[in-house]
């Protein structure tokens, strides 16, 4: 079953505009990862968060981990058509041998 | 089932041994992905199925790795002569036809672990 909730479930966004993806998780997490998908192609890794209070960036992406470690966002500054894709986070919890994932989110960026 | 099933959810084996690994994607969707995940990795993709086409192995290791899928449906993931680097959980995931936006479900996994 899913154990990630992921918001909001589609994004359609001005180029330019900034834009957040969140993230929530009912069990502490040991580890949250974030991935997009393009069309039609595979999973792209982005980043791991495994510290509460972590903050990690690449180019205009950057993803958080509250102190709790139970939300994550991820941040798109300055969006740009190549941003979009679907976003999927996962996680590991703390215990037992299962990853989990959201359900996604469908970012659309128009020119 | 309402989801992506997985199994077995756990197995650990024997240097040398082969595996099998199975993935029941949602009923009704067409795609069908296995991907590994290494601790503290990102998700490495292996195969991808899709309806009727030829899959896309691109992903797979090496020649020790191989995929099917029966009928549209039920996926095996089979690892022949098991290496220790090939412990990992592997996860399978289906999704809806085409780039229209929907997510994956994904199985939890099996975490596999070679010893």
């Amino acid at each position: 079953s899913q154990e990630l909730e992921q918001s909001p479930q589609s994004l359609i966004v001005q180029e330019g505009k900034n834009l957040t993806i969140n993230c929530t998780s009912s069990k502490t997490l040991y580890g949250l990862y974030w991935y997009k998908q393009k069309y039609g192609e595979g999973l792209i890794f982005l980043m791991m968060l495994q510290k509460g209070g972590e903050e990690k960036s690449h180019e205009k992406i950057t993803a958080k981990l509250d102190e709790k470690k139970q939300q994550s966002s991820l941040h798109i500054t300055a969006s740009q058509p190549s941003h979009a894709g679907i976003y999927l986070c996962g996680a590991e919890p703390n215990t037992g041998n299962q990853f989990y994932f959201g359900t996604g989110t469908s970012l659309t960026v128009i020119p | 089932g309402a989801g992506v099933s997985q199994s077995p959810s756990n197995k650990v084996t024997e240097k040398g041994k082969d595996v099998e690994l199975r993935c029941d994607p949602i009923s009704g969707h067409t795609a069908l992905y296995w991907y590994r995940q290494s601790l503290g990795q990102g998700l490495e993709f292996l195969i991808y199925f899709q309806g009727n086409s030829a899959p896309d192995k691109s992903g797979l290791p090496s020649d020790r790795f191989s995929a099917e899928r029966t009928g549209g449906s039920v996926s095996t993931l089979t690892i022949q002569r098991t290496q220790q680097e090939d412990s990992a959980v592997y996860l399978c995931a289906s999704s809806l036809l085409g780039p229209t936006g929907y997510g994956y479900t994904f199985g939890s996994g099996t975490r596999l672990t070679v010893v």
